[in-house]
């Protein structure tokens, strides 16, 4: 139990153009998911956090007219990145917390998201 | 704010030694602990937690975590490493109540398993 997916797990695109990546949990509902992004070598950076039917929460120095997030359902959470750059390229993992476990504070995370701006 | 401190960037050992990683934490309550193991390109998976109850939590693949309140520690063991033990390791701590909890991740440490 507990599997979160993400799709596409490797796209690459020209500068300048969106991307958009899926999260789904796919055998639990998650009221909140979060979007990471990890550079080579370094950890995990949280970007943002969405609950279910409301707008996300930044973290400082994340662009949220950068990096569009959605939550419209209990088991899906996209992120777009706008306008890709070159220093957009990065791996993009997302988690979800699962609505009958959220006193745990638990995460289940997804395969991530290679991202490569050209 | 909380915050996760893995003082070992990379560390090597021999298939069949031992293996201790450090994590260190700093959060003004009791802490939701966790520690991540990730193969290159790949998500996150969970090797084990600690919430409360037992300082001394076991995990999957034969790890275990013992939980210090003195020493701030949470650190990973494994009596015999194994060549598929070779990843990166991140310790986290989660923290916060209610609708906002919030999981910090320490830098990682990157395990070199060697014949």
């Amino acid at each position: 139990g507990a599997v979160v997916s993400q799709h596409p797990s490797r796209v690459i695109c020209k500068s300048g153009t969106s991307v958009k990546i899926e999260c789904r949990s796919l055998d639990f509902q998650a009221t909140t998911m979060f979007w990471y992004r990890q550079f080579p070598k370094q950890s995990l950076m949280l970007m943002a956090t969405s609950n279910e039917g409301s707008k996300a929460t930044y973290e400082q120095g994340v662009e949220k007219d950068k990096f569009l997030i959605n939550h419209a359902s209990l088991t899906l959470s996209t992120l777009t990145v706008t306008s890709a750059h070159p220093e957009d390229s990065s791996f993009y993992i997302c988690s979800a917390r699962d609505r009958e476990q959220s006193s745990y504070n638990e995460q289940f995370f997804g395969p991530g998201t290679r991202l490569t701006v050209l | 704010a909380q915050s996760v401190t893995q003082p070992d960037i990379h560390i090597t050992v021999s298939e069949g030694a031992s293996l201790e990683l450090r994590c260190n934490y700093s959060y003004g309550a009791t802490p939701y602990l966790f520690w991540y193991v990730q193969s290159p390109g790949q998500g996150l998976q969970l090797l084990l937690k600690y919430f409360s109850g037992d300082t001394l939590v076991q995990g999957i693949k034969g790890f275990e975590a013992e939980f210090k309140r003195s020493q701030s520690s949470f650190n990973l063991r494994k009596p015999s490493v194994h060549w598929s033990d070779a990843a990166e390791y991140f310790c986290a701590v989660g923290a916060g109540s209610g609708g906002y909890q919030k999981v910090t991740f320490g830098i990682g440490t990157k395990l070199q398993v060697i014949p």
